[in-house]
């Protein structure tokens, strides 16, 4: 089964600064799709970046921007210029090719930013 | 243009009650499911639909039930509630395999 594994409970980042959330992935399959979603304390969750496996080029979204490893199953997120706003839960997830049922989650990270 | 719609936001259960969460999309997606966020433990899948009339399980089903008659609406079945099914709940949708997630507000649900 896949698992997504992400290994900073908590990060924090002075406002203005540039911070990289971490999330590793175990799978055998060479298609899938990796996504980032933000979680604020509103609770509402909210799509930040996506990314297809089959693609060389990390996507980017405005400040938002993954360094996909293929090889390393590793999916980062730089956030740049960070904001007061950017402070959430940040969700690391894994779908698979089957792609219907099998959306898997990390266990989150809790970032801070500091004014 | 709603999207995924979620009620109640909040509800307490005593234990061995029983009750419906109910979860209605306009965006006429087939795919819809169910997580349950614990703290610390990130989203686990319950229930998933790929079409009405079709559902299956996801990682965490037991002490849940679903049913999916229609397009539009997913409700997710608390039979005799425990203080383990405390959680927040979040229904999602989507039109098509790889696509984003959806999701609805939660509900947060307190059983004593």
């Amino acid at each position: 089964a896949q698992t997504v594994t992400q290994s900073q409970p908590e990060m924090s980042v002075q406002e203005a600064e540039t911070v990289t959330l971490s999330c590793t992935y175990d799978t055998s399959e060479s298609d899938y799709y990796l996504f980032w979603y933000k979680q604020p304390p509103s609770r509402q969750m909210i799509l930040v970046i996506r990314q297809e496996a089959y693609k060389q080029q990390n996507a980017t979204e405005n400040r938002f921007s993954v360094n996909f490893q293929k090889a390393a199953k590793s999916f980062s997120l730089k956030i740049s210029d960070s904001q007061l706003g950017d402070a959430a839960m940040y969700f690391c997830a894994y779908d698979t090719q089957g792609g219907s049922e099998k959306l898997v989650f990390g266990k989150g990270t809790k970032l801070t930013v500091n004014p | 243009n709603a999207g995924v719609t979620q009620t109640p936001k909040f509800r307490i259960l005593k234990i061995g009650q029983s009750m419906t969460l109910q979860c209605t999309q306009d965006m006429n997606h087939n795919y819809m499911y169910w997580y349950r966020q614990d703290p610390g433990m990130g989203l686990k899948l319950i229930y998933y639909s790929v079409g009405a009339g079709i559902t299956d399980k996801g990682e965490v089903p037991n002490g849940y039930n679903v049913s999916r008659s229609t397009t539009e609406d997913f409700p997710l079945r608390l039979e005799l509630a425990a203080p383990s099914q405390t959680s927040v709940y979040f229904c999602a949708s989507r039109g098509q395999t790889y696509s984003p997630l959806h999701f609805g507000n939660g509900t947060r649900l307190t059983v004593t």
